[in-house]
């Protein structure tokens, strides 16, 4: 059962223009979220984050929006740099304190290409 | 190095070899995670240490799996006997935190096949 769900594997965008990755769970003990971006031969690097209590994060050039009545997510790139061109994977995880930890469930994953 | 190291980056095993796959995480960081990614797909949880205390092994596929933390710093993923479908990237995290959302620093990933 596939809790973390991203239904595009690829994506193509024009350079400058806005790039929209969609990403939906169903696991509604899920409380944070997290977009990473892998390059080829690297692991992982952690992009942006969002809490269950916000709808809305931004940094930069990245926006991520959580509707939690749809379990559904997306992240935001405006304006798209051949540079995104990645993989780009959302994460969630349930709420983490005290003795609970934090076990990101991941995505399948989404290919960015930006073209200049 | 500052990041988290893994080795060795590329491991050909013949079926029913027993392999080690090493993970040094930052320096400091309590908790330390494996994730196995196969082709095509996000990581999936294996196993997660609070120092070296192994906190959840409910990812690894089978008793053929052992990880291990003995002095709560490198962390060692052992398989044994392996089979094809144990190739995937195995990826090591780690984080300063002990029970945190925080983001996890990833390795490289060794990426092991089985023949």
């Amino acid at each position: 059962d596939q809790q973390v769900k991203q239904n595009s594997p690829s994506l193509s965008v024009q350079e400058g223009r806005i790039s929209i990755l969609n990403c939906d769970y169903t696991n509604s003990m899920f409380d944070y979220f997290l977009w990473y971006k892998k390059y080829p031969a690297e692991g992982p690097t952690f992009l942006i984050s969002i809490s269950s209590i916000k709808d809305k994060n931004e940094d930069g050039r990245f926006t991520v929006f959580l509707n939690k009545s749809a379990k559904h997510l997306s992240l935001h790139i405006v304006p798209s740099q051949p540079g995104d061109s990645a993989v780009y994977f959302c994460a969630a995880s349930p709420y983490a304190g005290g003795t609970s930890y934090g076990k990101l469930t991941f995505g399948q994953g989404t290919i960015l290409t930006v073209h200049p | 190095g500052a990041g988290v190291s893994q080795s060795p980056r590329y491991k050909v095993a013949k079926r029913g070899q027993d392999v080690a796959l090493r993970c040094d995480p930052i320096s400091g960081h309590v908790s330390l995670f494996w994730y196995q990614q196969a082709l095509g797909q996000g990581p999936e949880f294996l196993t997660y240490f609070q120092n070296e205390a192994q906190l959840d092994k409910s990812g690894l596929p089978s008793d053929r799996f052992f990880a291990e933390r003995p002095e709560g710093s490198v962390s060692t993923l052992k398989i044994q006997r392996t089979q094809q479908e144990d190739s995937a990237v195995y990826l090591c995290a780690s984080s300063p935190a002990q029970a945190t959302n925080e983001k996890l620093f990833f390795g490289s990933g060794t990426q092991l096949s089985v023949l």
